[in-house]
């Protein structure tokens, strides 16, 4: 079942702006996961957040976790037209100690030269 | 870096016959492999949990008999579609995890059409 809601669906800007995407959540988390994937693609892991860290950072990419708010946001600073995808977030859901991931419906992004 | 291959990448059979898909990891040894589905411009959906040795751990919804899925061994699970019809045409992704606590690694996905 879909934990993660993530706004907006869609997003459309210009190279070199920066790309904002969010991510609410329903229950206890351990971490949440962001991943990237280009269409008709496998998934890339982006970043991983656990529950008791409130930002990460790694290269232009920028995550914020508020638990207090079951919510997450993934900037992406000076985009580029590669950057081009779907993004989702996931959160671990751990049950059995089996580890599961519940995706979030995703924000399609565009980035125009 | 840790490397899922899948096979086949694309798959196109009548309706009635049986697909299976396969997943590997290439480098590292999975203890656990999880299969999801997903639909055109949509999330992915976890189908079923699969560990090496023992019976998948289905999601509600998902039928056992529909999707048989065999995890022979550390580096490989296997997803059969058994008597496909057109709705079971989707993207079917696979991953491994190398240890509890650990990042999931994702293969590249397999496009199934049944026609």
């Amino acid at each position: 079942s879909q934990q993660g809601e993530e706004d907006p669906q869609a997003l459309s800007i210009q190279e070199g702006e920066n790309a904002t995407m969010n991510c609410s959540y329903k229950t206890s988390i351990n971490n949440l996961q962001w991943y990237r994937q280009n269409s008709g693609r496998g998934l890339v892991h982006l970043i991983l957040i656990r529950s008791n860290e409130r930002e990460k950072h790694s290269g232009r990419l920028r995550v914020t976790l508020d638990t207090s708010k079951k919510s997450s946001s993934l900037l992406i600073t000076a985009s580029r037209a590669a950057d081009t995808a779907s993004y989702f977030c996931a959160t671990d859901a751990a049950s059995g100690g089996y580890n599961k991931l519940i995706f979030g419906a995703g924000t399609r992004l565009a980035v125009h030269p | 870096g840790a490397v899922v291959s899948q096979h086949p990448s694309r798959v196109i059979c009548k309706s009635g016959t049986s697909v299976k898909i396969e997943c590997r990891s290439l480098d590292f040894q999975a203890t656990t492999m999880f299969w999801y589905r997903q639909f055109p411009k949509k999330s992915l959906m976890l189908m079923a949990t699969s560990n090496e040795g023992s019976k998948a751990t289905y999601e509600q919804g998902v039928e056992k008999d529909k999707f048989l899925i065999n995890h022979a061994s550390l580096t490989l699970s296997t997803l059969t579609v058994t008597s496909a019809h057109p709705e079971d045409s989707s993207f079917y992704i696979c991953s491994a995890l190398r240890g509890p606590g650990e990042t999931q690694y994702f293969g590249p996905g397999t496009r199934l059409l049944v026609l």
